[in-house]
């Protein structure tokens, strides 16, 4: 079945680039996103990759996907302490009808 | 332009009462989600509307949820009677066909089952 894995925690200190890692098993989602949570938020569309792309770059936030090895990953340059909160990879299902998200990383950038 | 709205924000209820949750999506979305993230776990599809017909349902984890959309603009989950296992965050989102499948979702309503 689809599947999105990502590692549980990060933690960077400020001014570093923060990677966060992903992968999936739906060889033909057409569409992989990154969500972004705050303490006591909801969802934020950070960004998303349409999966004939190898890599989006969006000011501070960059996108590679790797079709081949289904990983996806999210680089923050010069991580914030704002940056600081829970980063969900999702892909969208075979049906277009629905996301299917992984469990999410919590960031922590200390200063 | 207002975002994904849900109302209420937090709600705490006993075991065995009702609660209904409601979601106003962005204006002229047609496609219409609820989402869940029980504690510790995945955030979970439940289902999708598209305007007011039920798109795919397979999400719905009981006949205790009942979750519609009449007249094709907001929506309500009602949970009845509510178990202590459906505390979590019960996350609406929305989108327009076409957009590039841009989802953009809600603040989420905190459910307490107590």
């Amino acid at each position: 079945g689809e599947d999105v894995e990502q590692s549980l925690f990060l933690s960077v200190r400020e001014g570093d680039s923060s990677v966060i890692n992903c992968t999936y098993t739906d060889s033909s989602s057409t569409y992989l996103y990154w969500y972004k949570q705050e303490p006591g938020a909801g969802l934020q569309l950070l960004t998303y990759i349409f999966s004939n792309m190898d890599m989006k770059q969006d000011q501070r936030l960059t996108v590679l996907l790797n079709k081949k090895d289904k990983h996806l990953s999210l680089r923050i340059a010069d991580t914030q302490t704002g940056d600081s909160a829970i980063y969900f990879c999702a892909e969208l299902n075979q049906a277009g009808t629905a996301l299917i998200f992984g469990k999410g990383t919590t960031l922590s950038v200390s200063s | 332009e207002a975002g994904v709205t849900q109302f209420p924000s937090h709600s705490v209820i006993e075991k065995g009462q009702t609660v209904t949750l409601r979601c106003d999506p962005i204006s002229g979305h047609d496609n219409l989600y609820w989402y869940r993230r029980v504690m510790g776990k995945e955030i979970k599809f439940l289902l999708h509307f598209v305007k007011e017909s039920k798109q795919d349902e397979s999400g719905m984890p009981n006949n205790r949820f009942l979750a519609e959309r009449t007249g094709g603009t907001y929506s309500t989950l009602k949970v009845q009677p509510a178990e202590l296992e459906d505390s979590g965050v019960y996350f609406c989102a929305s989108s327009h066909p076409g957009s590039g499948n841009t989802i953009y979702f809600g603040e989420g309503s905190w459910l307490t089952v107590v």
